[in-house]
């Protein structure tokens, strides 16, 4: 199984601006792309998916580069709410079933 | 809708003992995953399953055992605990395979400390 590469953090960021995150994936038969996100002591809640063309939700766009295997996720004007950790997700491909996690990258978020 | 659930929420072992972590969904999905976080990690992937009567190693089973007698439940089972096996464990559920694009829906957790 290949693994999935975050910058763990923490991101410190001030309530308003706009913030970056990136991941790298080794395995370039991987299928499905995500982003969940984690609050302290909670279970991965799905943020968003990823496609190729990109996509956006509310504050939230993602992008995927299949070709550099690079993924991902702008959160603009970012709310104290955003403090979590975010994590890149890629399914495995290949036949194998489950979920390949990244580490994830800490977020903070100051007033 | 309850979706996943997992019991117990915390549970405290000694060296040697074993246990079963329940986990229960009410999607009717067929896909049912179990993952265990260690602090600072990702998740990592110890067994799944397709359907009833079907299961299948992940990336860290040993140690572990499961079964898969219906489809609502998916118990994991660790019969001789060790410290190595503390870690908070996720039990998730899909109604498809992880590659079609649809996303797992996750339990609470189970936070275990081998003592």
């Amino acid at each position: 199984r290949k693994e999935v590469e975050q910058d763990p953090g923490p991101f410190n960021v001030p309530e308003g601006a706009t913030v970056a995150f990136n991941c790298t994936y080794s395995n370039s038969a991987s299928q499905s792309f995500f982003w969940y996100r984690q609050d302290c002591r909670k279970e991965p809640k799905l943020l968003m998916s990823v496609y190729s063309s990109g996509n956006e939700d509310g504050r939230f766009t993602a992008q995927l580069n299949r070709a550099s295997q690079y993924i991902s996720l702008l959160i603009r004007d970012s709310k104290l709410s955003d403090s979590a950790t975010y994590l890149c997700v890629v399914s495995p491909g290949g036949g194998a079933d489950g979920l390949t996690f990244g580490k994830g990258t800490h977020l903070i978020i100051q007033p | 809708n309850a979706g996943v659930t997992q019991t117990p929420k915390f549970r405290i072992l000694k060296i040697g003992q074993s246990m079963t972590l329940q986990c229960t969904q009410d999607m009717n999905h067929n896909y049912m995953y179990w993952y265990r976080q260690d602090p600072g990690m990702g998740l990592k992937l110890i067994y799944y399953s397709v359907g009833a009567g079907i299961t299948d190693k992940g990336e860290v089973p040993n140690g572990y055992n499961v079964s898969r007698s219906t489809t609502e439940d998916f118990p994991l089972r660790l019969e001789l605990a060790a410290p190595s096996q503390t870690s908070v464990y996720f039990c998730a559920s899909g109604p498809w395979a992880s590659g079609s694009g649809e996303t797992q829906y996750f339990g609470p957790g189970t936070r275990l400390l081998v003592l």
